[in-house]
């Protein structure tokens, strides 16, 4: 089976802007978390997405915002960049069964300059 | 709301030795879902090993192992016959019974001497 897919890999933008980041789950998992990765925050959850219905959310301003399709597909935003929005994002697909183990993509590497 | 706390934020290993790594956490629960997973400078997040809070038994992975006390709420990762391969950062995380949110620790980055 094909692993957890990230695009893109780097992405760097200015302050102000806006940007997309896509995750494609592991084939059959329904459910996609996003996690954002600092030096100074650590990992955080973001947001969790499962048959395109936002199932649990972090304490992230409402910036920060994603979405799922009917394929599973996940996409989160974030508008209005900050210079503290630099970050590598993660996301992980899991299923629905047994101990729900979440798999990770490669992460979106963000800098917002 | 759940924490994960890793005390040890570097630790060094000599090749084919043992190591363990500590991790605890905060919870009100009774199930839940403990996790050790590795991130080497890639970046890419593997999963170690995971632990069930309704088993006793300590989980084991090859290498790999846990030592789960549930009432002291502990969870340390018992690295055997290190390899070089194993230099990473190492992350504790925790989870809900039921729920995809996981609460992670700050790491410990394990370093591996030939």
């Amino acid at each position: 089976k094909a692993g957890v897919t990230q695009t893109p890999r780097y992405l760097i933008k200015t302050r102000g802007q806006q940007v997309t980041l896509s995750c494609s789950p592991i084939s059959g998992h329904r459910s996609v978390s996003w996690y954002q990765q600092t030096p100074g925050q650590g990992l955080q959850f973001l947001f969790e997405y499962f048959s395109e219905t936002q199932r649990n959310k972090g304490n992230f301003p409402g910036r920060f915002s994603g979405r799922q399709f009917s394929n599973s597909r996940s996409e989160m935003n974030v508008s209005t960049l900050e210079l503290g929005d630099s970050a590598l994002y993660l996301c992980a697909s899991s299923s629905e069964r047994g101990s729900y183990e979440q798999y990770f993509g490669p992460g979106t590497r963000l800098t917002v300059t | 709301a759940q924490t994960v706390t890793q005390s040890q934020p570097e630790m060094s290993v000599q090749e084919a030795e043992t190591v363990t790594l500590s991790c605890t956490y905060d919870t009100s629960e009774s199930d839940y879902y403990l996790f050790w997973y590795k991130q080497p400078p890639s970046r890419q997040m593997i999963l170690v090993i995971r632990q069930e809070a309704y088993k006793q038994q300590n989980a084991t992975e090859n290498r790999f192992s846990v030592n789960f006390q549930k009432a002291a709420k502990s969870f340390s990762l018992k690295i055997s016959d290190s390899q070089l391969g194993d230099a990473a950062m190492y992350f504790c995380a925790y989870r809900v019974f039921y729920g995809n949110k996981l609460v992670f620790g700050a790491g410990t980055i394990l370093r591996v001497k030939s």
